[in-house]
């Protein structure tokens, strides 16, 4: 079956545009978890989606930071006028449904963000 | 306040032998859930094994094990006869139900390079 997919898989942008990355979760995965791992770090949450609704948005680091997801499934993250911190790994994970502490995460390959 | 510490940033095992990757973690919840994921070179994030908070047993999977000890608040990874395809990175990762966040929190991370 058919992993998490993101795409593009490799994005440089100039600094002051903006981006859209794409991520598409297992099929039948309610839950959607956007992440950023910058060089050599860990990963940091930004936005957790259950179908249409983001009930957790406390990661995203500022305002030029969107997402939203349609249908249940595809999601789009939006980085509004880009900024050279913003260069990083866009790590998408997607999960069945369910609170209960054993929910693991399963990972697309990320997009790789350069920002110039 | 960091709730995974992983404090070994590189370690090094020969091709055979057992290497154990430490994690500690800081929480109030008594329901929780904890993970570890390898990070090969290639970037995917790839789940290993799962340990739930009330699990009376150390996860097993494979050659993978988790040495729980919940009095310690540790949940160190054990990888038997290592295999020079585990060279990657190792992060561990808790989730919390309290809280109802449902994101997961994720550790620095360890580098492991496995030797011929």
């Amino acid at each position: 079956g058919a992993g998490v997919s993101q795409s593009p898989s490799n994005k440089v942008t100039e600094k002051g545009k903006d981006v859209e990355l794409r991520c598409d979760p297992i099929s039948g995965h309610t839950a959607l978890y956007w992440y950023r791992q910058s060089l050599g770090q860990g990963l940091e949450f930004l936005i957790y989606f259950q179908g249409n609704s983001a009930p957790d948005k406390s990661g995203l680091p500022s305002d030029r930071f969107s997402a939203e997801r349609t249908g249940g499934s595809v999601s789009t993250l939006t980085i509004q006028r880009t900024q050279q911190e913003d260069s990083a790994v866009y790590l998408c994970a997607s999960s069945g449904e369910g609170p209960g502490p054993r929910r693991e995460q399963y990972f697309g390959p990320g997009t790789r963000l350069t920002v110039t | 306040a960091q709730k995974i510490t992983q404090t070994q940033p590189g370690m090094f095992v020969q091709e055979k032998e057992a290497v154990t990757l430490d994690c500690t973690y800081d929480t109030s919840d008594q329901s929780y859930g904890l993970f570890w994921y390898k990070q090969p070179s290639s970037g995917e994030m790839i789940f290993l094994i799962y340990q739930g908070s009330y699990d009376e047993q150390n996860a097993t999977e494979g050659r993978y094990s988790l040495n729980f000890q919940k009095a310690r608040k540790s949940a160190n990874l054990v990888i038997s006869a290592s295999q020079l395809g585990d060279s990657a990175m190792y992060f561990c990762a808790m989730r919390e139900v309290t809280t109802g966040r449902r994101a997961l929190t994720f550790g620095s991370g360890t580098r492991l390079q496995v030797q011929p």
